[in-house]
C-alpha cells in the first residue's frame, strides 16, 4: 500500500515563498503529481516529478527525491489567489490508481 | 485541452431515490475514476474503470454502482441514497496504464445533497 504525509494548514504573507512538503511510502514508484484546488471547485494538475531534481513552472516548482520519498512544493511570489489546497499524489508500481494525500490548506494573507 | 463533464453541478435528492451522476471526457482516455471528496478525508475512491464494460472497486464501493457502456461515459449509480452520501463527487480521467501514469483530470465536482 501506499502512505502520504503533507501538513493539514500553512499560512503565508502575500509577496512571500513557501514550501509545501510530502512524505510518502510505497511499493514502487511511477511518479508523483501535485494538484491545486480552490474551495468548492475540481483539482487542477500543476506539476509531475518521476525523476529526482526541480522541475519549475513559473512561480511553482516541484522537487522530488525518490531515495528519501519526499517532495516539496515551493511557491514564489505568493498572491492571494494561491490561497487554496493543494493535494501529493503518488502512483505505486503496477497501479492505474494514484494515492492522494489529504491537501494542505494554504492561506495567503496581505 | 481535456474537458471532462459531470451532467449536474448541484442535486438534491430524497432518502432512498435512485440517483445517477453522470461524467463525460473527450479525450479518449482509457480510465475514468469516481471520487468523493469529505472535509477532513479528503479524496476517496469510489470505483474507477480501465476499459468499456470493466470496473473495479475502489475503497469505499459499497451503497455505489458503476457504468460503462462507452468509453467517453461513466456513470456513478447510487442505488438507494441515504444522508451519508451527501457529498462532492468528482470524476476524473487518465491515459494511464499500469506501467505509465499521465495525470488525473477533473471534472467540475456533483455537489449532491440527500435529505
Amino acid at each position: 500500500g501506499q502512505n502520504i504525509d503533507q501538513p493539514t494548514e500553512m499560512t503565508a504573507t502575500e509577496g512571500a515563498i513557501v514550501q509545501i512538503n510530502c512524505t510518502y511510502q510505497t511499493s514502487g514508484f511511477n511518479g508523483l503529481f501535485w494538484y491545486q484546488q480552490h474551495a468548492g471547485e475540481a483539482p487542477t494538475f500543476l506539476s509531475y516529478n518521476v525523476l529526482d531534481g526541480l522541475e519549475e513552472k513559473g512561480r511553482f516548482s516541484s522537487f522530488l527525491s525518490r531515495s528519501k520519498g519526499y517532495s516539496y512544493l515551493l511557491l514564489k511570489e505568493l498572491q492571494m489567489k494561491d490561497s487554496a489546497s493543494y493535494l501529493c499524489a503518488v502512483w505505486g508500481g503496477g497501479s492505474y490508481i494514484p494515492t492522494f494525500g489529504r491537501g494542505t490548506s494554504l492561506i495567503v494573507h496581505p | 485541452d481535456v474537458k471532462v463533464t459531470q451532467s449536474s453541478r448541484y442535486l438534491v435528492k430524497r432518502t432512498g431515490e435512485k440517483v445517477f451522476l453522470e461524467c463525460v471526457q473527450d479525450m479518449d482516455h482509457e480510465n475514468m475514476f469516481w471520487y468523493r471528496q469529505d472535509p477532513g478525508l479528503g479524496l476517496r475512491l469510489i470505483y474507477f474503470s480501465y476499459d468499456v464494460k470493466m470496473k473495479e472497486k475502489g475503497d469505499i464501493p459499497e451503497g455505489y454502482s458503476v457504468s460503462r457502456e462507452k468509453k467517453e461515459r461513466f456513470s456513478l449509480i447510487l442505488e438507494s441514497a441515504s444522508t451519508n452520501q451527501t457529498s462532492m463527487y468528482l470524476c476524473a480521467s487518465s491515459s494511464g496504464t499500469s506501467s505509465y501514469n499521465s495525470p488525473l483530470h477533473f471534472g467540475n465536482g456533483t455537489r449532491l445533497t440527500v435529505t
